[in-house]
Order: C-alpha cells, then sequence, then structure tokens
C-alpha cells in the first residue's frame, strides 16, 4: 500500500535559516503530493502540491519538488521565520480508491 | 465562516458513554473523511464516504461508526468510549481523487 516517510522533529531554527524537511513516498501509479501545515490550535491547511512528476509546488516562500526518480518531495525554505513555527504533514494520494496518507508530522520551532 | 464546520471543539467523557461528533461541509464537495491524530503517529483514517450511499472503513475503525445524513454532513460515534480513543479528530472533504482536502478545525476528545 502507500506510505509517507518523513523526517522525524523536532527541528529547531533560528530565524532565516535554510529548512529542508524530508520526504520520500511509496505508492502505485502516479499519486499526487501534498504538504499540509498545522499552526497550533488549528486543522490542517494545504501550503503546497504538486500533480506529476518533476512539478514543483510553491507557497510563502516554500518549495518542493515531485522527484519520481528518488520518490521524494522534501520540503524546502531559504530564510525562515518565527511564523513559520508549525507541524508540517507530507502526503500523498492517489488511485481510484482515495485515500490521503499522511506522515506522522514534523515539529518546526523556530526562535528569533 | 468555515468552510468545514466540528461541533463540539472539545470534549470531555466518561468510559463507556456513547458520544458523537458532528461536521458540516459548505464545499460542496462529495467525500468526507475522519481522521485521528495522536502525537507521533500523524494521522490516521478512521472512515471515509464517497457519497450519501457509499461509506468504507479506514485504517482504525474498530470502536468507532459514521453516518453520511446528507452530502454536507458526516458524523462519527463512539458507542462505547474507552480512554485510548482520547485524541484529535479532524474532519475533511475533497472534490476527488488526486486532489487537495480541506480540513475542519478539530475536536479534542478527552476520555476519562
Amino acid at each position: 500500500g502507500n506510505s509517507v516517510t518523513q523526517m522525524e522533529g523536532p527541528v529547531t531554527l533560528s530565524e532565516e535559516a535554510f529548512l529542508t524537511i524530508n520526504c520520500t513516498y511509496t505508492a502505485t501509479g502516479y499519486p499526487s503530493l501534498f504538504w499540509y501545515v498545522q499552526y497550533p490550535g488549528e486543522g490542517l491547511q494545504l501550503l503546497l502540491k504538486a500533480t506529476k512528476a518533476d512539478d514543483k509546488g510553491s507557497n510563502k516562500g516554500f518549495e518542493a519538488t515531485y522527484r519520481k526518480e528518488t520518490t521524494s518531495f522534501h520540503l524546502e525554505k531559504g530564510s525562515v521565520q518565527v511564523s513559520d513555527s508549525a507541524v508540517y504533514f507530507c502526503a500523498l494520494s492517489g488511485g481510484s480508491n482515495y485515500k490521503l496518507t499522511f506522515g506522522k508530522g514534523t515539529l518546526l520551532t523556530v526562535n528569533p | 465562516d468555515a468552510d468545514v464546520t466540528q461541533t463540539p471543539r472539545n470534549r470531555i467523557t466518561k468510559t463507556g458513554k456513547r458520544i458523537m461528533l458532528e461536521c458540516s461541509q459548505t464545499k460542496g464537495h462529495d467525500r468526507m473523511y475522519w481522521y485521528r491524530q495522536d502525537p507521533g503517529l500523524g494521522l490516521r483514517l478512521i472512515y471515509y464516504s464517497f457519497d450519501v450511499k457509499d461509506i468504507n472503513k479506514g485504517e482504525i475503525s474498530d470502536g468507532y461508526s459514521v453516518s453520511r445524513q446528507a452530502q454536507a454532513k458526516f458524523s462519527l460515534s463512539l458507542e462505547s468510549a474507552i480512554p485510548n480513543q482520547t485524541a484529535l479528530y479532524f474532519c475533511a472533504t475533497s472534490r476527488g481523487s488526486n486532489t487537495e482536502a480541506f480540513f475542519g478545525q478539530g475536536t479534542r476528545l478527552t476520555v476519562v
């Protein structure tokens, strides 16, 4: 079945540091890939997505590229801010029988 | 108003009690889902529904039941709550497979 493995946290960075959160997946066919973000006390919201190989999703300075050859979808941001502190989830969705499969989440804390 | 609304937001209940969590959406989506979030385990799918007449078990359906009362409403019931069902519960909707999901703000359930 489908699965998502993402970098375990927590990750603690200083403001303006470079961020990478690794995500790899196992899936049949051609899944869509997503990064969701969960701010404290809130539900999940979509951060970015990519629907086919070599697509780059981007939003709010975050980027991730769909790499089919390495089955990866790593999240990056060049300069993090305190307001980026949240839990980040990598997820995939694919096939006719929908199932949005999540990684376990990575807690990011950005200090001023 | 939120597109996906969950009630209640917080609930404390006693072991053995029946409890219902409700979800309503104004997105007009056919697909609705219930997830459970536990620290370190990410989100796990409890039940999902592709339309009013289609209900499917997810990976952790034991101890739970659902009802799809209308396209816009999907409720989750714990017939006899137990302490290890203490968790954060999320309802989500989507338009179709390989598309993003939209989440409610969650229900924090504590079973004592």
